[in-house]
């Protein structure tokens, strides 16, 4: 069954550094997305990406955060100038292009800052 | 502001015990409330999507219902392989990128 698959598994990171995590999402999907989940909090809507473009963030994806699908399979997060706060796991999840699909997720990117 | 509420925040069964779990939401004009299973160090995996009050889905001893204001997730004859967070979340109206609303989910936990 096709999945999410996301790189790496564990990142460990000193403040103030800049870091990309990486999603291959499933590959006749065309809506990307990621989430993240602070310990012991809920799992908190981050961005949206369709057709090339942010098509609905949050108000916790500032000028820090920022995606790109730099080619046919990939899509990353690259999180600037890291902050102890942004220590959380990282989810990628992709849909299908009707919008009764679900949103299927990877196991995630645990996001440690130092 | 949506809002998902899930209770309760951990329950315990004997195996074999059934129980339901709830998920209450307010949104304005749900799209669809989806069910997710998350175990340790994984990403949610998906369950169910519900639509409209009165739909009910099944898979195996879940069954998922829907009202105007909440969700339940029963669960029959549980196995101590049920055990996992049991994640409830929203999808609100006609936003453009069709994000999820979580809730805080419910740690479910079926002992032998």
């Amino acid at each position: 069954e096709p999945e999410v698959t996301q790189t790496p598994s564990h990142q460990v990171t000193q403040m103030g550094q800049e870091v990309i995590l990486r999603c291959v999402p499933i590959s006749n999907h065309l809506y990307f997305y990621w989430y993240r989940q602070i310990l012991g909090q809920k799992v908190e809507f981050l961005v949206s990406f369709y057709n090339n473009e942010i098509s609905e963030k949050s108000e916790i994806f500032d000028d820090q955060f920022s995606v790109e699908r730099p080619d046919g399979s990939n899509f990353t997060l690259k999180i600037r100038s890291t902050k102890l706060e942004d220590s959380a796991m990282y989810f990628c999840a992709s849909r299908g292009d009707s919008s009764n699909q679900p949103q299927h997720f990877g196991d995630g990117t645990r996001l440690s800052i130092l | 502001e949506d809002q998902v509420t899930q209770s309760p925040e951990a329950l315990r069964l004997q195996e074999g015990e059934s129980s339901s779990l709830n998920c209450s939401y307010t949104v304005s004009g749900l799209r669809g409330l989806f069910w997710y299973r998350q175990d340790p160090g994984k990403g949610p995996e998906f369950l169910f999507t519900l639509y409209s009050a009165g739909e009910e889905k099944e898979k195996e001893r879940l069954k998922a219902t829907l009202t105007k204001k909440e969700s339940f997730l029963h669960i029959t004859a549980p196995k101590p392989e049920d055990s996992a967070t049991y994640l409830c979340a929203v999808q609100e109206g006609e936003t453009s990128g069709s994000r999820l609303t979580f809730g805080e989910g419910t740690q479910l936990t079926v002992n032998p």
